[in-house]
C-alpha cells in the first residue's frame, strides 16, 4: 500500500519564479493537509483540503500561495514569485477522514530552495 | 501562545541508555489528541502514536513507551535501551476539538543523538 507521495523531492527556483509542489494522498484518503517546516521554526499548518474544496487555509500566507485538490489528480501547492524566505521543506499529509480522530500520514516532503 | 512545548532542544545519549523526551501542551478543549512523530536524518515524518484526551493509560510498544498525564499536561516519550537508529528529531503535536480540529500544532522538536 503506497504511502503519501510528493514530488519533486527537491526543487530549486530563482527568485520571482513559480514553484509547484504535488501531493498524492494514500489510497483511500480524501483529506489532504499541507505543512511548512522553516529552519528554526518547526512545522506549521498551512491548509486543509478535501476533493475540490478548501476547508481551512488559515495558515496560508495571504499572497502568492494557493492550493488545490482537484477531483482527479494530485493536490497542488503553488507559490508564485518565490522569494528567499520561501525556502523550506513542504510536507503533505493525508487522512482517511476529517477531524482529530484520524491519523495524518506524511509524505517525504519537498525541499524548496530559492536562489 | 505556544501550544506544545518541547523544552529539550538537543539530547545526546550513549547507546543502550534510556532517554525520555518531554512534551508539555496547552489547551482549553476537553477533547483533544496528542501525537508523536519521528523525523530521521532522511527527512520524512514517521507517525509513532496518537492518544485522545480521555485515555490516560500509558502505552508501550517495544522499546517505546508513552506517559500521558493530564494533571501536568504532559505527554512524555521514553525510549528504552536506545540504539543508534533512534537518532532523529522527535516532534510532539496537539490537535484540538472534535469535528473542527484537524490541524496539528507541533512543538519545535527534540533532536536526539545516540552514539555507539
Amino acid at each position: 500500500n503506497a504511502g503519501v507521495m510528493q514530488n519533486p523531492r527537491h526543487l530549486v527556483r530563482r527568485r520571482g519564479q513559480e514553484a509547484r509542489l504535488r501531493c498524492s494522498p494514500m489510497k483511500g484518503h480524501s483529506h489532504v493537509y499541507w505543512y511548512r517546516q522553516l529552519p528554526e521554526e518547526g512545522l506549521k499548518f498551512m491548509v486543509y483540503l478535501q476533493k475540490e474544496n478548501i476547508i481551512d487555509e488559515s495558515g496560508m500566507p495571504k499572497e502568492r500561495f494557493s492550493a488545490e485538490f482537484p477531483k482527479e489528480g494530485p493536490s497542488i501547492l503553488r507559490i508564485q514569485q518565490v522569494v528567499r524566505g520561501d525556502s523550506a521543506a513542504y510536507f503533505c499529509a493525508s487522512s482517511r477522514g476529517p477531524g482529530t480522530g484520524y491519523e495524518q500520514y506524511f509524505g517525504p516532503g519537498t525541499r524548496l530552495t530559492v536562489t | 501562545a505556544q501550544k506544545v512545548t518541547q523544552a529539550q532542544t538537543e539530547i545526546s545519549v550513549v547507546e543502550k541508555e534510556d532517554v525520555t523526551l518531554e512534551c508539555v501542551y496547552e489547551t482549553r478543549d476537553t477533547t483533544y489528541y496528542l501525537f508523536w512523530y519521528k523525523q530521521p536524518p532522511s527527512g520524512e515524518l514517521v507517525f509513532l502514536i496518537r492518544r485522545n484526551s480521555f485515555d490516560e493509560q500509558n502505552e508501550i510498544s517495544g522499546r517505546y513507551s508513552w506517559n500521558f498525564q493530564k494533571s501536568t499536561s504532559s505527554f512524555n516519550f521514553t525510549i528504552t535501551a536506545s540504539q543508534v537508529v533512534d537518532s532523529a528529531v522527535y516532534f510532539c503535536a496537539l490537535s484540538e476539538g472534535t469535528n473542527s480540529g484537524y490541524a496539528l500544532n507541533f512543538g519545535k522538536g527534540t533532536s536526539l543523538l545516540v552514539t555507539p
